[in-house]
């Protein structure tokens, strides 16, 4: 099955600051990598996707680049803020529909 | 459009008994996987519904088993619980990759 590998586990960075979080994945047919971001106590949610055929994808302050050579795909969180506090975590989708998700980052963002 | 929506929202059961679960996936969705988020760990996968049927499963036992009814809802039962089954239960829907998830069912088993 597919093993998905996240670091780092912990991340505290100055609001402002960038973040930049890592999954490393094992399946080469893995073709669609979500990000989402769970708070605590909540669902997780979304926040930006990226399938094979693409390099990067940007939303504003969030972006996601795949290196599908060498199996892994980042978070790139800039200019953070207090509300970005949460845990992130990756996921790779394979075998037609199984999803593997990392065991998440703890982003805090100090003011 | 009220998303993808799971019940009860929190549920407290004694070892050996068994448990349902409920989903209502996004409205034109038609696919629904359901996972277990032990506490500071990621989801991990137990199943998903297609058409009716289980398409995919992941390393849970038989006593985790599910349906999918034809308005697209699911359940989730889990039978002779074990402490270790006390977790947040996600039910995620979805049309193609991407998946939405509800707001979970808290399961404690004591």
């Amino acid at each position: 099955g597919e093993n998905v590998e996240q670091h780092p586990s912990t991340l505290s960075v100055q609001e402002g600051d960038s973040a930049v979080i890592k999954c490393t994945y094992s399946d080469s047919a893995s073709n669609y990598f979500p990000w989402y971001k769970q708070e605590l106590g909540k669902r997780p949610q979304l926040i930006i996707d990226i399938r094979s055929n693409v390099g990067e994808k940007k939303d504003q302050r969030i972006a996601v680049t795949l290196n599908k050579t060498a199996k892994h795909f980042s978070l790139h969180i800039t200019e953070t803020q207090p509300e970005d506090s949460a845990v992130y975590f990756c996921a790779a989708p394979y075998n037609a529909g199984k999803s593997t998700f990392g065991d998440g980052t703890t982003l805090t963002v100090k003011p | 459009d009220a998303g993808v929506t799971q019940s009860p929202t929190h549920l407290i059961k004694t070892r050996g008994q068994q448990v349902t679960l409920r989903c209502s996936p996004k409205s034109g969705h038609d696919t629904v996987s359901w996972y277990q988020q032990a506490l500071g760990q990621g989801p991990q996968f137990i199943f998903q519904y297609y058409e009716e049927e289980e398409r995919q499963r992941g390393n849970f036992p038989d006593r985790f088993s599910g349906h999918q009814f034809p308005n697209y809802s699911s359940e989730l039962n889990v039978n002779a619980l074990l402490l270790g089954d006390s977790a947040l239960y996600l039910c995620a829907s979805s049309l193609s990759s991407t998946e939405f998830f509800g707001p979970g069912t808290r399961l404690t088993v004591l």
